[in-house]
């Protein structure tokens, strides 16, 4: 079973703060997915990286894959509300199933 | 296309009942997974189906739970009995491919609670 830990659990920060949560396994993912839930509904994809050390933005947020294949990170800059969610990091690793982290749950305050 | 299709959104049920979730997935996927989110254990993959067969089922927690996917475009998730500690949100999500980075596509879950 390969783990997949997200920290930190739980965040609160004020709207145009920046901010990093983490994913982290001693496991090496062939490729590892971000996905953001939002109360009452399913995940919806952010993100896959691929490559070690790949490095992608979408709009205000900064996705990296570690460069040994076991660790990513999310970086979001100037927080608006409408960031509010459980962020999920998954990794693959056996065919095509993906593994869940536990989340970090983020609240942007206005 | 209208995504994938959970039936019920909420079930409330008592403990000894049989349970039944449904999945329409999305069409011309070939891929389909269960998955079940608490708050304790997270997101938690149950059962993968590829082209209508079962590839895994290692994350079926045990013999009361079944998986069924007579076709490409429904499956189901059965727990026959119930207990108050299989109460969860049971998620359906489905891919197009099989080279383990395509997306994952889920529906809006079914909540479960067993009293």
């Amino acid at each position: 079973t390969q783990l997949l830990e997200q920290s930190p659990q739980f965040l609160s920060i004020q709207e145009g703060e920046n901010l990093t949560v983490y994913c982290n396994s001693s496991s090496v993912f062939s490729s590892l997915q971000w996905y953001r839930q939002e109360p009452g509904e399913g995940p919806v994809l952010l993100v896959t990286v691929v490559t070690g050390g790949e490095v992608k933005k979408l709009k205000r947020l900064t996705f990296q894959f570690g460069d040994a294949r076991k660790d990513s990170s999310l970086h979001i800059t100037a927080a608006q509300p409408g960031d509010t969610g459980l962020y999920l990091c998954g990794g693959n690793n056996a065919g095509n199933m993906l593994t869940f982290g536990g989340g970090t749950r983020l609240m942007v305050k206005p | 296309d209208a995504g994938v299709i959970q039936s019920p959104r909420h079930e409330v049920t008592e403990m000894g009942q049989e349970v039944t979730l449904r999945c329409k997935p999305i069409s011309g996927h070939n891929s389909l997974f269960w998955y079940r989110q608490t708050m304790m254990r997270g997101l938690e993959l149950l059962i993968y189906f590829n082209n209508n067969v079962p590839i895994d089922d290692s994350g079926m927690p045990e013999d009361r739970f079944s998986a069924k996917m007579p076709n490409a475009s429904f499956s189901t998730l059965k727990i026959q009995p119930s207990e108050p500690r299989d109460s969860a949100v049971y998620f359906c999500a489905s891919s197009g491919g099989t080279g383990g980075w395509e997306e994952l596509f889920f529906g809006s879950g079914t909540q479960l609670s067993v009293l």
